[in-house]
């Protein structure tokens, strides 16, 4: 059974603290994404990773931070939290184009509140 | 001009009724995903389709890729089909995702 996870549920923050958002995928995916979700927005790519220590920017990366130290984990980072990152964080991952399906398969969200 | 529309945004059911969610987009695909979200955050992939018509249990989603329009049905549906409901496609030209804005429906027992 495939399974993305993210270390947390639930999150609130300080403004100006530094946030860490981690996600593990047990599926041996080379493609690992976060997005964030906001009413009336949809989900935003934020950053996405193909490869170990390999990063490209999404549609809205200002910000934001990614680490990719190992091939299963992919960090998100907010350097200095600002409230106007308040949101849920949806990690994914997925094979490479070509490698077979490139179904998504999606971690449980955090839902960060910076005060 | 969203590149991936959702129709309806809300929608509200008795339990039993068949519900018809639509996804319209402008881009050409190679593959058009739906996804359930239940209250709580996490999304379940439900359907991955590129062409004809798939169907899972209570749930059937096609694809017309002429007219470049999916529906998601859910027959007898039931409370528990509560949920957002999210049109993802897999774009040609850069493998990019675009989401669908989602719609929510709500099934009253």
């Amino acid at each position: 059974d495939v399974k993305v996870t993210q270390s947390s549920r639930y999150l609130v923050k300080r403004t100006g603290e530094k946030v860490f958002l981690e996600c593990v995928q047990d599926m041996d995916h080379e493609n690992m994404f976060w997005y964030r979700q906001d009413p009336g927005l949809g989900l935003r790519l934020i950053y996405f990773s193909y490869d170990v220590k390999m990063k490209e920017k999404g549609d809205i990366p200002e910000g934001y931070s990614v680490s990719r130290e190992k091939k299963e984990r992919f960090s998100l980072i907010l350097e200095s939290a600002s409230t106007n990152q308040t949101s849920m964080y949806l990690c994914a991952s997925s094979l490479l184009p070509g490698q077979g399906s490139n179904e998504q398969f999606f971690g449980p969200g955090t839902r960060l509140t910076v005060l | 001009k969203n590149e991936v529309e959702q129709s309806p945004q809300n929608l509200t059911a008795q339990e039993g009724e068949f519900i018809t969610i639509n996804c319209s987009y402008s881009v050409g695909i190679s593959a058009l995903h739906w996804l359930q979200q239940h209250p709580g955050g996490g999304i379940v992939s439900l359907f991955m389709l590129s062409s004809g018509k798939k169907k899972h249990g209570r749930l059937i989603a096609t694809i017309n890729i002429q007219e470049k329009h999916s529906s998601l049905h859910i027959t007898a549906s039931h409370p528990r089909d509560s949920a957002v409901y999210i049109c993802a496609v897999h774009m040609n030209r850069d493998d990019k995702i675009i989401f669908g804005k989602g719609t929510r429906l709500h099934i009253l027992p």
